[in-house]
């Protein structure tokens, strides 16, 4: 049982570069959660989605835009990557609103 | 809007001593509180929520509704016990979390 899959680990690219990250679990949950870790700045919601085709902004949408097409994935785009989107990113996902989130090994980006 | 705050970025202790990682929160409404951890090179996992009461690792927290605060103790720190703690806050009628800037403890032997 993976749990929260994402992909790739690591990424450098350069600004003006678009990527995708993709988030993958296995738990059957609806919820699922994209995050950036910041030092000093804690844990920020870029985007959530509490169900298949629902997507919703969290704290920090703009620059992102992400997709929920199938249950399991949770798919982060970024169209023009700015330095300032360097940061490690974090997948979660959840059974439901009161259950706890599960997290994925995260995605270390950095834009040059 | 929801705010959680964690004052020291970083706290060091040495084996065997007590230890308090400090989180205060604001919200108006009736908050839910979590604290995660992430060790080194592993994945953020939850430690304990305030609703379960329970003591996790020999890890308490009580929420004082008073002050606002919902602070991470145990009694004797271990070296395992050096890492990353997040707070959380969750509205009860939401899903959404909101973290902490997080402390880094560290455990001396």
């Amino acid at each position: 049982n993976a749990g929260v899959t994402q992909t790739p680990k690591f990424r450098v690219l350069k600004t003006g570069q678009s990527m995708t990250l993709l988030c993958a679990q296995d738990m059957n949950h609806e919820y699922m959660y994209w995050y950036r870790q910041d030092p000093g700045m804690g844990l920020r919601l870029i985007h959530y989605s509490v169900g298949e085709g629902t997507t919703a902004k969290g704290e920090v949408p703009d620059g992102y835009n992400v997709s929920r097409l199938k249950k399991q994935n949770f798919l982060l785009g970024l169209e023009s990557a700015a330095p300032s989107q360097t940061s490690v990113y974090f997948c979660a996902s959840s059974s439901g609103s009161e259950q706890p989130q599960h997290f994925g090994d995260g995605t270390r980006l950095s834009i040059l | 809007a929801q705010r959680v705050t964690q004052p020291e970025k970083l706290l060091s202790v040495f084996k065997g001593a007590p230890v308090e990682l400090k989180c205060n929160y604001s919200y108006s409404g009736s908050p839910e509180l979590f604290w995660y951890v992430q060790y080194s090179r592993q994945r953020l996992q939850l430690l304990l929520r305030h609703i379960s009461r329970e003591s996790i690792k020999g890890f308490t927290a009580d929420l004082n509704k008073g002050e606002t605060s919902f602070h991470l103790k145990k009694p004797f720190a271990q070296e395992e016990d050096s890492a990353m703690y997040y707070c959380a806050l969750k509205v009860r009628s939401g899903s959404r979390l909101t973290f902490g800037e997080g402390t880094q403890l560290t455990v001396n032997p």
